[in-house]
């Protein structure tokens, strides 16, 4: 199985700060890894698909970027809405789609 | 507009079995996979298995193999999730989660409510 590392676990961080979050593959997985962002209580909601590529009505100042075995998302400036638990996900390995540990984006 | 919606929560003795439902609306039931992925308290998400609505071919997660069973009705436009054998470690939130694809590219949307499965004796 593939299997995906995110770091951190935790991060804290202000409104209007840049946040990156790392995101690592236990082989190449090529462009096939999706994000989502989860609040609590609520189900998964993904924001990007093919490492980079944007859902429809998702906020440009997230972005993600990478290939291979290594992957960032990027929230440019945090809004409050953004804190959550943020999760990558790889889609290379069909139908198995595994997912990291979870980043919690936590208010300082 | 495209919705999962899921059976309500359940409270299971260890060594009982659950089964779980997603009922789909909004799209036609046959052309798209189902997955099935669980939360324990404060865990990561966990994919446990899926299956092909169109033709019911399944695929489970090796840790799960031998305990769940994913099916469908499709004239209910329903899928199914069985998790038999429960112990205090399945304890969780159970979600159904629509596989949605832009050429080569997968990914999870829609997603249920989720459904709390506790299993306490």
């Amino acid at each position: 199985d593939i299997q995906m590392t995110q770091s951190p676990s935790s991060l804290s961080a202000s409104v209007g700060d840049r946040v990156t979050i790392t995101c690592r593959a236990s082989q190449s997985i090529t462009s096939y890894l999706n994000w989502y962002q989860q609040k609590p209580g609520e189900a998964p909601k993904v924001l990007i698909y093919d490492a980079s590529t944007l859902q429809s009505g998702v906020p440009s100042r997230f972005s993600g970027s990478g290939s291979g075995t290594d992957f960032t998302l990027t929230i440019s400036s945090l809004q409050p809405e953004d804190f959550a638990t943020y999760y990558c996900q790889q889609s290379y390995s069909t139908p198995m789609y595994t997912f990291g540990q979870g980043t919690k984006l936590e208010i300082k | 507009q495209v919705q999962l919606v899921q059976s309500g929560a359940e409270v299971k003795r260890p060594g009982a079995s659950v089964k779980v439902s997603c009922k789909a609306s909004g799209y036609t039931f046959t052309n798209y996979a189902m997955h099935w992925v669980r939360q324990a308290p404060g865990q990561r998400l966990e994919w446990m298995g899926w299956i092909n609505a169109g033709n019911g071919n399944t695929k489970y997660s090796q840790k799960f193999q031998g305990r769940v069973t994913i099916t469908r009705d499709t004239s209910a436009s329903t899928a199914y999730m069985e998790l038999s054998s429960l112990r205090s470690e399945d304890t969780a939130v159970y979600y159904c989660a629509r596989e949605t694809t832009a050429g080569t590219w997968d990914w999870f949307d829609p997603w249920g409510q989720g459904t709390l499965v506790t299993v306490s004796a």
